[in-house]
């Protein structure tokens, strides 16, 4: 089955530690994408990669790391999680470009206290 | 000011009625307008993809790009319960960066 995985699927953590959520599709998608999304402000994109060691900046980067090593794994580091970082988080994958179906992860319910 | 905008709403309307959703933005360099449909607690969907300026139409759902007014447009015909969920507008330059609207959350009433 052609799907978009992402782990943990619920986090709860602290100020200051390190985590990362990872982001696996199984559709050899060139196109990956982290968002993030809030009440009333809709989704975000953090990061979004064209292909392996591609990677560049969406509109709110700050406070994210990714890396592309392989073709099927997005994953996204968070070095120092702050409160502000708590979010609804989708990974999201398609064949190449936007214009191609992006299909979604299930999403990360990030707390951080 | 945001890039893109988009009036939240909520927008309630009954079984058969036409559903009007709109998105104004400000960077011009947008060429790429894209319509997802966003159901409670499930990720976004791909409605519609529009390249620069035009319509495009597929099935109930038309969506229109004045690219000189920077004001893009979706229309629901004969719409359906199933029809609820929340839409969201977004745009792009190069067809790699994505830039959202906030989303307007539809309920059309049986």
């Amino acid at each position: 089955e052609a799907q978009v995985t992402q782990n943990p699927r619920y986090l709860i953590t602290v100020t200051g530690k390190k985590l990362t959520v990872t982001c696996s599709q199984n559709m050899n998608h060139e196109y990956m994408s982290w968002y993030r999304q809030d009440p009333g402000l809709g989704l975000r994109q953090i990061y979004y990669s064209m292909n392996v060691e591609v990677t560049d900046k969406g509109d709110v980067p700050e406070g994210y790391k990714v890396s592309r090593k392989e073709k099927r794994n997005f994953p996204l580091i968070l070095e120092s999680p702050s409160p502000n970082q708590t979010s609804l988080y989708f990974c999201a994958s398609s064949l190449a470009r936007l214009r191609e179906t992006q299909y979604f992860g299930p999403g990360t319910r990030l707390l951080v206290l | 000011q945001k890039e893109v905008e988009q009036d939240p709403g909520p927008l309630s309307v009954p079984e058969g009625a036409i559903v009007s959703l709109n998105c104004t933005y400000s960077n011009s360099a947008f060429q790429y307008f894209m319509w997802y449909r966003q159901y409670s607690r499930k990720g976004p969907e791909l409605l519609m993809y529009t390249y620069s300026s035009g319509n495009k139409e597929d099935g109930r759902f038309t969506a229109q790009v004045d690219k000189s007014s920077k004001y893009i447009s979706l229309f629901i015909r004969d719409s359906q319960p199933s029809d609820s969920a929340t839409y969201l507008c977004a745009m792009s330059a190069n067809d790699y960066k994505l830039s959202f609207g906030a989303g307007t959350t539809v309920t059309v009433r049986a």
